[in-house]
């Protein structure tokens, strides 16, 4: 029932520096998100691209869907240390009446 | 006001027990879930109720019972807890079961079984 997966597992920059993460998932969908938890925290709501997006920007985040390649990217923009936690890209099939999730890119920003 | 809280934050008890975490949103929705995160990280539905209704039952065995009194709150009982159920169980909401928007997680509550 997983649909999301999330590469890297870990990235580690320097501030200032950009992040990319990916996510690919495995059947059609109507829309992707990504969202944050930082430690020991609940997830938060970064951006939610549909499936008929290309392209989605939201201050320093921006999101890029390829529903060819069943895949997505989310490219932070000069990084911050408070920028340092995990990021999961989740997905809603037609099918589900939910969002489906991977295990994550745990992101460290290092000051 | 937090949106979406659940209790307790932390739980510690003894195999065979049972336990139960609640949770309660103030956002008016009408969709809730039961999220369980393993120490991987990998993040699993377990249930989702609309308007107090049964939607999604995932492979979850049935030691674990979802209850939803009313639509602001859902539930989770834990009988003849194992070893195995340890984890963070995240309770979230939505504005519609038909999920287009966001979903808003409480704080979660990490269940430790000893």
């Amino acid at each position: 029932s997983q649909q999301g997966e999330e590469d890297p597992q870990a990235l580690s920059i320097q501030e200032g520096e950009n992040a990319t993460m990916n996510c690919s998932y495995k059947t059609s969908i109507n829309n992707l998100q990504w969202y944050r938890q930082n430690s020991g925290r609940g997830l938060v709501h970064l951006i939610l691209i549909r499936s008929n997006e290309r392209e989605k920007h939201s201050g320093r985040l921006r999101v890029t869907l390829d529903t060819s390649k069943k895949s997505s990217s989310l490219l932070i923009t000069a990084s911050r240390a408070a920028d340092t936690a995990s990021y999961f890209c989740a997905t809603e099939h037609p099918s589900y009446n939910d969002m489906r999730f991977g295990a994550g890119t745990r992101l460290t920003v290092k000051p | 006001d937090t949106a979406v809280s659940q209790t307790p934050k932390y739980l510690v008890t003894q195999m065979g027990n049972d336990k139960s975490i609640k949770c309660e949103q103030n956002l008016g929705h009408d969709t809730m879930y039961w999220y369980k995160q393993d120490s991987k990280k990998f993040l699993k539905i377990m249930f989702s109720y609309n308007n107090k209704e049964l939607i999604i039952n995932e492979t979850v065995p049935n030691r674990f019972s979802p209850k939803s009194p009313d639509k602001a709150h859902l539930n989770l009982h834990i009988n003849s807890l194992e070893l195995g159920d340890s984890a963070v169980y995240f309770c979230a909401s939505s504005l519609n079961d038909r999920v287009t928007g966001e979903l808003f997680f409480g704080e979660g509550s990490r269940l430790t079984v000893l």
